[in-house]
């Protein structure tokens, strides 16, 4: 059984510039998070996503969004990007009851 | 009232001891407390997870101790191997928010 698959792993941007990080759920999956994590501030919630609708939010700026397409499959989109942007992003899938997640290997963004 | 203390921060452990890794919360609407363990280059993966009602939950050598009153709980890590060495990060979870708030995490190094 596939895990969940994040693409791509690598990815180093300019300022200013903005990016897409891909997330593909686990086969049946219908949740979708996505999550920051940085050796400062850990791990910290982004946005969670289920049959296409946000359902929760967390505390980051709007330059951060994200959505989900009918087949589950999730992106988050991060514009105008700032080096204090630099951070792995984890997406991680779960059947819907908001437990259970498994993470993928995430998308290590550096921001020069 | 949304954090998730973790400590230690770090720990050594000789092969074959007990590594102890302790989490305190506030929010009492939490009911949800995931364990997941973190290689370098990796994603977290769920280690085992309990719910308040239940006081101890063991899988394997990993047992999850719950104190409800204190708003604590703890993973014992039996038998410890230097293939534990690794991050583990502690959650809780309020019902119905889809979002998982992580604790700090705990650098684990075992010594053959």
């Amino acid at each position: 059984k596939a895990g969940v698959t994040q693409t791509p792993r690598y990815l180093i941007k300019t300022r200013g510039q903005q990016v897409t990080l891909s997330c593909s759920p686990i086969s049946g999956h219908r949740s979708v998070s996505w999550y920051q994590q940085t050796p400062g501030q850990g791990l910290q919630f982004l946005f969670e996503y289920f049959s296409e609708t946000q359902r929760n939010k967390g505390n980051f700026p709007g330059r951060f969004s994200g959505r989900q397409f009918s087949n589950s499959r999730s992106e988050m989109n991060v514009s105008t990007l700032e080096l204090g942007d630099s951070a792995l992003y984890l997406c991680a899938s779960s059947w819907d009851r908001g437990e259970g997640y498994t993470f993928g290997s995430g998308t290590r963004l550096t921001v020069v | 009232q949304q954090q998730v203390k973790q400590s230690p921060q770090s720990l050594i452990v000789q092969k074959g001891g007990i590594s102890i890794i302790n989490c305190a919360y506030e929010n009492t609407a939490f009911d949800y407390f995931p364990w997941y363990q973190q290689f370098p280059g990796k994603g977290p993966a769920l280690l085992i997870a309990i719910r308040p009602d239940v006081s101890e939950k063991k899988e394997g050598r990993f047992t999850i101790s719950f104190n409800k009153s204190a708003k604590q709980f703890s993973l014992h890590i039996m038998d410890s191997q230097p293939g534990d060495s690794a991050t583990y990060f502690c959650a809780a979870s309020n019902p119905g928010t889809y979002k998982y708030i992580f604790g700090t995490g705990t650098r684990l190094k075992v010594l053959a």
